[in-house]
């Protein structure tokens, strides 16, 4: 089956500072590329839906500049969490689309970001 | 609006008792819609499609427009279903994207 990673599993970084997750498809090229956010206990919250070769889309209340979304190739796209606070640290989740299959979506393990 | 409503936080069964979980959505398209579980340190994972009309791992998920309604279901609940399960709805209105619902807890006991 499709398979999508990301990296780090999990990161600590200061205040101020910026940190990058990587997500992969690994066996299948992966057109969209879909950024959740997940707080402890709650559901899941698209963040920004990115498209290889495009800019992201992101959604309402998300910030583009804090949350830089890249998706230079079809199998990586990568979110750069910008001059990070205490209140960004979560869980993010992404997830990926290929350009056949309409419904399926295949999610990654997620990153554990704590802002300090 | 679009939305997915999952009433219950925690539903607690005993094994080998029937379980439910409850979804409802509001959509004014044609609903797509899924059940993803997401098992003790696992990633996410899609467990039901609508339009499969499958059974997996005993679930069952009929799509109900009248109630508007996709409840999941199971006759016989076991200790392994204990899990976290997101019912979710694709739309494609300003482009496609998946609207989760806030999750039910499943825990199964012995």
């Amino acid at each position: 089956g499709a398979v999508v990673s990301q990296h780090p599993s999990w990161v600590i970084c200061k205040s101020g500072t910026s940190v990058k997750i990587e997500c992969r498809s690994l066996d299948f090229q992966a057109t969209t590329m879909f950024w959740y956010r997940q707080f402890p206990k709650q559901s899941l919250m698209l963040m920004a839906t990115s498209n290889e070769g495009s800019k992201a889309t992101y959604e309402q209340g998300v910030e583009k500049d804090k949350f830089l979304i890249n998706h230079a190739s079809l199998t990586l796209s990568t979110l750069t969490v910008t001059s990070a606070h205490p209140e960004d640290s979560s869980f993010y989740i992404c997830s990926a689309r290929g350009s056949g299959g309409r419904y399926e979506q295949y999610f990654g393990p997620g990153t554990r970001l704590t802002v300090t | 609006a679009q939305r997915v409503t999952q009433p219950e936080k925690l539903l607690s069964v005993f094994k080998g008792a029937p379980v439910e979980l409850k979804c409802n959505y509001s959509y004014s398209g044609s609903p797509e819609l899924f059940w993803y579980v997401q098992y003790s340190r696992q990633r996410l994972q899609l467990l039901l499609r609508h339009i499969s009309r499958e059974s997996i791992k005993g679930f069952t998920a009929d799509l109900n427009k009248g109630e508007t309604s996709f409840h999941l279901k199971k006759p016989f609940a076991q200790e392994e279903d204990s899990a976290m399960y997101y019912c979710a709805l694709n739309t494609d209105t300003g482009g496609f994207k998946t609207i989760f619902g806030a999750g039910t807890r499943l825990f199964v006991k012995a």
